[in-house]
Formats: C-alpha cells, sequence, structure tokens
C-alpha cells in the first residue's frame, strides 16, 4: 500500500483478555516500529525490527507484551492478560533502513481500551 | 540518544510566523534534528531534517547555529490547519537501534 496500515483501527476488550494489533509497513521498509501513545502524552518506544529480528525490545513494558515480524513484512503486537493501564494507541512505524538520518512513515494508530 | 527539551505549548495566529526552539546539548557528532508534526487521531508525519545551518523545504525552514544544542523550526505564516503537536527529535546511528525518543512536543494553537 501507499502508507502504513494498521489494523483494527479501534479495539475494546474487557481486563484480562489477549490481544493481537497488525502493522503492515510500507512496501521495501526493512526497519518497523512500535511506539505506544498515552492520552496527551508523547510516544513511547515498545521495539523495533530490522528485517524479521529484534535487535531492540527494550521498550516493551512487562513479558505480557510480544511481537514478531515475518517475511520482513507484516508485524504483529501481542497483549496478554490485558490490564487497564494498557490502554492506549499502538503505533506503528517503519523505514527504509536502520540509520540515523531515516524518515519513520507512522500509521494512524490502533486505540486500544481496556475496560 | 541525546534528550531534548521544547516548549510545552505555544499560540499563534493565522498569517504569523511561528518560530520553535528545541534545546539538545548533548547532541552527538553523528545525530540529524529531525522534526515530526501530529494532528489529533493520527499518527506523527516527518516536516523536515537537519544537521546543521539551515534547511528549507515547503513546509518549513530548519536553523541550526554552529554548535548544534539547539534548533529552531520556522513555520511561515501559520493557518488554522497547522493547529497541531510538533516534536523536535535528535536520533544517533546505533547498530543495533534507532529508535525515535518523542518528548511531550509542543502543542500550536493557531487562532483566527
Amino acid at each position: 500500500g501507499a502508507g502504513v496500515s494498521q489494523s483494527p483501527s479501534n479495539k475494546v476488550t474487557e481486563k484480562g483478555k489477549d490481544v493481537e494489533l497488525r502493522c503492515d509497513p510500507i512496501s521495501g521498509h526493512t526497519a518497523l516500529y512500535w511506539y505506544r501513545q498515552s492520552l496527551g502524552q508523547g510516544l513511547e518506544f515498545l521495539i523495533y525490527f530490522q528485517g524479521n529480528s529484534a535487535p531492540d525490545k527494550s521498550g516493551l513494558p512487562s513479558d505480557r507484551f510480544s511481537a514478531e515480524r515475518t517475511g520482513g513484512s507484516v508485524s504483529t503486537l501481542t497483549i496478554q492478560r490485558t490490564q487497564q493501564e494498557d490502554s492506549a494507541v499502538y503505533l506503528c512505524a517503519s523505514s527504509l533502513a536502520s540509520f540515523s538520518k531515516n524518515i519513520q512513515y507512522f500509521g494512524a494508530g490502533t486505540r486500544l481500551s481496556v475496560l | 540518544l541525546a534528550k531534548t527539551t521544547q516548549p510545552i505549548s505555544m499560540d499563534s495566529y493565522e498569517g504569523q510566523e511561528v518560530n520553535i526552539t528545541c534545546s539538545h546539548n548533548n547532541i552527538a557528532t553523528n545525530d540529524y534534528i529531525t522534526w515530526y508534526q501530529q494532528f489529533p487521531s493520527q499518527g506523527p508525519r516527518f516536516i523536515i531534517q537537519g544537521y546543521k545551518t539551515k534547511v528549507t523545504n515547503e513546509v518549513a525552514s530548519l536553523f541550526i547555529p554552529a554548535d548544534r544544542k539547539s534548533s529552531t523550526l520556522s513555520l511561515p505564516r501559520v493557518s488554522l490547519s497547522d493547529t497541531a503537536v510538533y516534536y523536535c527529535l535528535v536520533g544517533g546511528r546505533d547498530f543495533n537501534t534507532d529508535k525515535l525518543i518523542f518528548g511531550t512536543g509542543t502543542r500550536l494553537q493557531v487562532f483566527p
């Protein structure tokens, strides 16, 4: 597609359920990033992929969070046993390569609400 | 990664020039300075990037002094549609990670 696509755009779930968030990066972009943005806050880095490997998982807030990327393309962020504090907008970005001058292109995000 | 500091909010009127300054005292030699814009319910969008001196594109100008410890994003003749949050980021070349560190940004409100 022309841009980064995320699905679903909105997700409402009950506390304790598992959720999967999907990101389709721009075709040909080797680097993929997940961020989280709470209401009125800046973005919080979660995880970075270069190809299918994740050299930096340092931002994942707990072991309930995991992510994978297959075929160097689509990525899935999974949150197990969701908690109310997980409610936020989850943003995905991709870039051509991983270096200082890269420009990251963002999707519109998935708004997660945990009741 | 260098930490950035920028004003929390700014107000302006349509047609005025807006300058948003960001400080990044610990910028490293190979760091670029990048600005993103974010509208409500959207992901951030790249505006402009620079390394030193001045960069200009169709949207904005970026001024970077010789010591590179600060930068100023200049928006000429803003309109209501420029109301958004503006983030200043400094990223370094790291072979293991290339994450962007976003601060809380500057919330620009443009009035008619």
